[in-house]
């Protein structure tokens, strides 16, 4: 079994300031881990993933993720924030192995920036 | 490259009717196919997968059924709805069970 626990569903921050958007996990076999992005009526589009390689991912947009496998932990990070990075964000953990990985999501991260 | 697409992209339907959604992916062959709901403030929920023609997995007992005629079509749908059923609903696809990728939703207001 699997889930995924992301703090905090709304997080503001200003243009250019550091964006962060935390995401705890658990799993009982090892870990695939996604970051996806919402924006409103939209459909999610993937931002990074780690599947077991480096442990710092780099995504689109100028995002990244560090996997930390001690603190169970996948957190997204943004050094400067834009105002088009207002958008929902969803942390999920692949569970089972085979052919169909199923995806558990966390319950999302709303993110704004102020102008 | 592939591409997935959703329709209608809204739809108003009263209690008691029925339901058919579309989904169909382009540029791949064999994809596992997901139905996602989302409901208003709340995270995704997985309703049904597919790894082929006629397999079915169901995650949530509910009205809804799922159907996968074509190896590229999935088809989500009800005989008949419920208020409960209102939501956003996202269909997704993955080959060799890595990576989903998702469509542009389908906005379902039961009123």
């Amino acid at each position: 079994a699997q889930s995924v626990t992301q703090l905090g569903s709304h997080v503001s921050v200003s243009e250019g300031a550091l964006v962060l958007l935390r995401c705890n996990y658990s799993s009982s076999v090892p870990p695939y881990l996604f970051w996806y992005v919402q924006y409103p009526n939209q459909g999610l589009q993937l931002l990074l993933k780690y599947t077991s390689a480096a442990t710092l991912v780099k995504g689109i947009n100028g995002f990244e993720a560090e996997f930390k496998k001690s603190e169970t932990s996948f957190h997204l990070t943004k050094p400067s924030a834009h105002m088009s990075d207002a958008a929902e964000y969803f942390c999920a953990v692949s569970g089972s192995s085979g052919s169909a990985r199923q995806l558990t999501f966390g319950s999302g991260t709303q993110l704004t920036v102020l102008p | 490259s592939q591409t997935i697409h959703q329709w209608p992209a809204t739809l108003v339907q009263p209690v008691g009717s029925p339901l058919s959604l579309e989904c169909t992916v382009e540029g791949t062959s064999n994809p596992n196919l997901y139905w996602y709901r989302q409901a208003a403030g709340r995270g995704l929920q997985l309703l049904f997968y597919s790894v082929g023609i006629g397999q079915i997995s169901s995650e949530v007992p509910q009205n809804l059924s799922a159907s996968r005629p074509q190896d590229r079509q999935f088809i989500l749908s009800s005989k008949k709805l419920l208020l409960s059923d209102s939501g956003f609903y996202l269909c997704a696809w993955s080959t060799s069970g890595e990576t989903q990728y998702f469509g542009p939703g389908t906005r379902l207001l039961v009123l």
